[in-house]
């Protein structure tokens, strides 16, 4: 079991760019989610999935876009790079139905210009 | 609105000091509350966990305290160790209400030598 893996671990954009940050989990979670962790901040929710095809908003969602077509991949969309953006991002998953323990992956640290 | 709110920022304790963060919510329905460990460099991962119809939780030299009345819950950490080094996020769940954790903005633990 690989668990939740995300790429790239690092990425520097430019103002404006757009680009994708990929998360996957093999342990066929059903509920996955992105965070950002800025300090001071702590963990802030940015998009969450209860299953294929199902998405929904967490607490700072503008900028950022996401979509479920498997069970397996979450990729999160940052449609045009801003200087706020730049953050550690991580993906999660959690089997609800399980338990609540949630797994994270070790986190993209993205930086804008 | 941060519905978990957790302190201090940071600490620093003597090696086989006792560790003491302190957090408090605002939701009577959160239903769980994980205690979340993070190294630098690495995403978060689950380390104790309690529930609202218990008081005290203990595992190894990590024990939870809660106090349903109060709406607090605290993190102890006995025998502190040089290796627990490390931030650690409190957090809530409302299990019936879309399974979405609420992270408190973390403490940074230093245990010296």
């Amino acid at each position: 079991n690989a668990g939740v893996t995300q790429t790239p671990k690092f990425q520097v954009l430019k103002t404006g760019q757009s680009m994708t940050l990929q998360c996957a989990q093999d342990m066929n979670h059903e509920y996955m989610s992105w965070y950002r962790q800025d300090p001071g901040m702590g963990l802030r929710l940015i998009h969450y999935s209860v299953g294929a095809g199902i998405t929904d908003q967490g607490e700072v969602p503008n900028g950022y876009n996401v979509s479920r077509s498997t069970t397996e991949d979450f990729p999160l969309r940052l449609l045009s790079a801003a200087p706020s953006q730049t953050s550690v991002y991580f993906c999660a998953s959690r089997d609800y139905r399980q338990g609540n323990e949630q797994f994270f992956g070790p986190g993209t640290r993205l930086t804008v210009l | 609105q941060q519905q978990v709110k957790q302190s201090p920022q940071s600490l620093i304790v003597q090696k086989g000091g006792i560790s003491i963060i302190n957090c408090a919510y605002e939701n009577t329905a959160f239903d769980y509350f994980p205690w979340y460990q993070q190294f630098p460099g690495k995403g978060p991962a689950l380390l104790i966990a309690i529930r609202p119809d218990v008081s005290e939780k203990k595992e190894g030299r990590f024990t939870i305290s809660f106090n349903k009345s109060a709406k607090q819950f605290s993190l102890h950490i006995m025998d502190s160790q040089p290796g627990d080094s490390a931030t650690y996020f409190c957090a809530a769940i409302l299990t019936g209400g879309g399974n979405k954790l609420t992270f408190g903005t973390g403490t940074q633990l230093k245990v010296e030598l």
